[in-house]
């Protein structure tokens, strides 16, 4: 099964900075990483799929780069909606495994 | 507009059985496969079962295994997950999720409910 580690696991930053998450596989997935924004109570949302593509209505704020095993989602300016927790997913082979999250609080 | 409403979560008894159900809406059903993926309380998303969109192949997490089934019915645009066998470990919010296409490998989770929660206790 292939591992998904995050860093941070948790974020604190302010609104206008620019902020980096990182994500690594234990193999090499290629470009098939995915990555999602969950706010609290409410269900994921998909921001980026295969590694850099935008997902319909994402902010281009939101970019996503890598492949292989390492791959960042980067946010160039934090807005106040922003504050979320951040999750990667690689979809090369099942099961389809989740990182453990980025909780991005305000700072 | 893609919306896909979870129902049939609840109280279930160690080794219990339930089963869910995700009536979707805002796009042809048949044509994409469909995830259900789950939350502990206040923990991470854990991928659990995907379907693909003729329902020919199925996929599971280890940790399900030959205790959870996941299944479609394209007359009704319902996605399901029976669960038999049920312990505490079980306990969660279960998304359904669609796909971006016909199989579910090497794609992505584009639309989401809501979640139904499963609690296992006696």
């Amino acid at each position: 099964d292939i591992q998904m580690t995050q860093s941070p696991s948790s974020l604190s930053a302010s609104v206008g900075d620019r902020v980096t998450i990182t994500c690594r596989a234990s193999q090499s997935i290629s470009s098939y990483l995915n990555w999602y924004q969950q706010k609290p109570g409410k269900a994921p949302k998909l921001l980026i799929y295969a590694a850099s593509s935008f997902h319909t209505g994402v902010p281009s704020r939101f970019s996503g780069s890598g492949s292989g095993t390492d791959f960042t989602l980067t946010i160039s300016s934090l807005q106040p909606e922003d504050f979320a927790t951040y999750y990667c997913q690689q979809s090369y082979s099942t099961p389809f495994s989740f990182g453990q999250g980025t909780n991005l609080e305000i700072k | 507009e893609v919306q896909l409403v979870e129902s049939g979560g609840g109280l279930a008894q160690p080794g219990g059985s339930l089963r869910l159900s995700c009536a979707a809406s805002g796009f042809s059903f048949r044509s994409y496969a469909m995830h259900w993926v789950r939350q502990a309380p206040g923990k991470g998303l854990e991928w659990v079962s995907a379907i693909s969109a003729s329902g020919d192949r199925t996929y599971y997490a280890d940790s399900v295994k030959g205790r959870f089934t996941i299944s479609r019915d394209s007359s009704k645009n319902t996605l399901y997950l029976q669960m038999n066998s049920l312990g505490a470990e079980d306990t969660a919010v279960y998304y359904c999720a669609k796909d971006g296409y016909t199989y579910p490998l090497r794609n992505y989770f584009d639309s989401w409910g809501q979640g139904t929660q499963v609690t296992v206790s006696s």
